[in-house]
């Protein structure tokens, strides 16, 4: 079946370093994939998407590209911020109605 | 902008209750989904609806039911609360035609 693997967390990092949560998945076809992100007493929103092999998402300083030989979607982000603290999922989508299967999450805390 | 709105953002109930979690969404998205978040194990999915009356389980449909009487409404039941539902529970909606599915706020359940 479908699943998601996701970088243990917590993450802890100084601010203006390097982030990179690791993903792999597992998956029939060739599903979509997907960063959301949940900031502290909210709900999920998307933060980039990619729908096929070597397609590379990017929205707010952050990158992820669909990796089908590895099965992989990391995400990256050259310069984290204090206000990019928050819970990262990675998620695939399957089914007839795009159902998410996401990851455990990760949560990253940025440190001034 | 998309709108997802949840009834409560806490609630309390006792063990053997009936709870109503309702979710309201204002951009006429055909597929609408309810989910619960545990820590370490991500987003699991109860159930989805991809049309008025209609709705298929999900990954962990036990305990529950659902009920979509109208387009914007998606309602998730707890026939008699356990104290094993305590959990974070999330609404989802999507358009069919697109996979990006926006969620709301979240509900906190504590069930003592």
């Amino acid at each position: 079946g479908n699943s998601v693997t996701q970088m243990e967390g917590p993450v802890t990092l100084s601010e203006e370093a390097f982030l990179t949560i690791n993903c792999t998945y597992t998956a029939t076809g060739y599903p979509s994939l997907f960063w959301y992100v949940q900031y502290p007493g909210e709900g999920l929103q998307l933060l980039l998407k990619a729908t096929k092999a070597d397609d590379k998402g990017s929205n707010k300083g952050f990158e992820a590209t669909y990796r089908k030989e590895t099965t992989s979607f990391h995400l990256e982000k050259g310069s984290v911020q204090v206000s990019d603290s928050a819970v990262y999922f990675c998620a695939l989508t399957r089914g007839s109605a795009r159902q998410l299967t996401f990851g455990s999450g990760t949560q990253l805390t940025v440190l001034p | 902008d998309v709108k997802v709105t949840q009834s409560s953002r806490y609630l309390v109930k006792r063990t053997g209750e009936k709870v109503f979690l309702e979710c309201v969404q204002d951009m006429d998205h055909e597929n609408m989904f309810w989910y619960r978040q545990d820590p370490g194990l991500g987003l699991r999915l109860i159930y989805f609806s991809y049309d008025v009356k209609m709705k298929e389980k999900g990954d962990i449909p036990e305990g529950y039911s659902v009920s979509r009487e109208k387009k914007e409404r998606f309602s998730l039941i707890l026939e008699s609360a356990s104290t094993n539902q305590t959990s974070m529970y999330l609404c989802a909606s999507s358009w069919v035609s697109q996979e990006t599915q926006y969620f709301g706020p979240g509900t906190r359940l504590l069930v003592l």
